[in-house]
């Protein structure tokens, strides 16, 4: 069965801080997908990154970066120097190669304080 | 237009009102989806189409009805609701069985039933 955990139902911190949203998937699938959504209180969901389950690389787009470990099945999220526009819920999604279905993680509300 | 766009934003219908939600895609993309979304619950895919042709049904009442007339255009028919069918819908669009996969979403329809 694939699943998808986000522990971490709420995070609060001051701005300029760094933070870092955890993802720990699993799946049987030797080739799947990795996703992160953003959902800012307008209610579309962004989407921010894909990751193949064969490029372990990491990604850096300006402030935000992510970290993919298979060997201990995470995906994390790091935002650094955050600002308030960052504020949203965020999910982590994986999806199979075949599968027509995201499969999503119950999202990470982030409090950025001014 | 340019993503996905969903009419109308908002919508409050009564328990014996019939409506529609519309939702088109200018992505170019072959699958549409319908997505609940209710306060503190996870994200519900309730319905997924392929190239026209309805591939997944999630166990999700009569009472909503999709219908897809072509691969840019999807619709969720509302009938007969119940107040717990209060909730954002949203709607999608990917590229099947080939890369890009990842969803884009529209702002959503907020539902609310009284």
């Amino acid at each position: 069965a694939q699943k998808v955990t986000q522990a971490q139902t709420e995070i609060s911190v001051v701005e300029k801080e760094d933070v870092t949203l955890d993802c720990v998937y699993e799946t049987r699938d030797t080739t799947y997908y990795l996703f992160w959504y953003k959902q800012p209180p307008s209610g579309e969901l962004v989407f921010l990154i894909r990751r193949n389950s064969f490029d372990e690389q990491n990604e850096i787009s300006g402030r935000y970066s992510w970290n993919f470990q298979k060997s201990t099945s995470s995906f994390n999220f790091t935002i650094t120097a955050s600002q308030v526009v960052d504020s949203a819920v965020y999910f982590c999604a994986l999806s199979g190669w075949s599968n027509y279905q995201l499969i999503w993680g119950a999202g990470t509300k982030l409090i950025i304080k001014p | 237009e340019t993503g996905v766009t969903q009419t109308p934003r908002h919508l409050v219908m009564g328990m014996t009102n019939k409506k529609s939600l519309k939702c088109e895609q200018h992505l170019g993309h072959n699958a549409m989806y319908w997505y609940k979304q209710s306060a503190k619950k996870p994200l519900e895919l309730m319905f997924v189409y392929s190239l026209e042709e309805r591939v997944e049904n999630n166990s999700v009442p009569s009472r909503f009805s999709p219908e897809c007339p072509n691969s840019s255009h999807l619709f969720l028919h509302l009938h007969t609701l119940q107040p717990e069918d209060s909730a954002l819908y949203l709607c999608a669009s990917s590229q099947v069985l080939q890369d890009p996969r990842e969803q884009y979403f529209g702002p959503g329809t907020r539902l609310t039933v009284t």
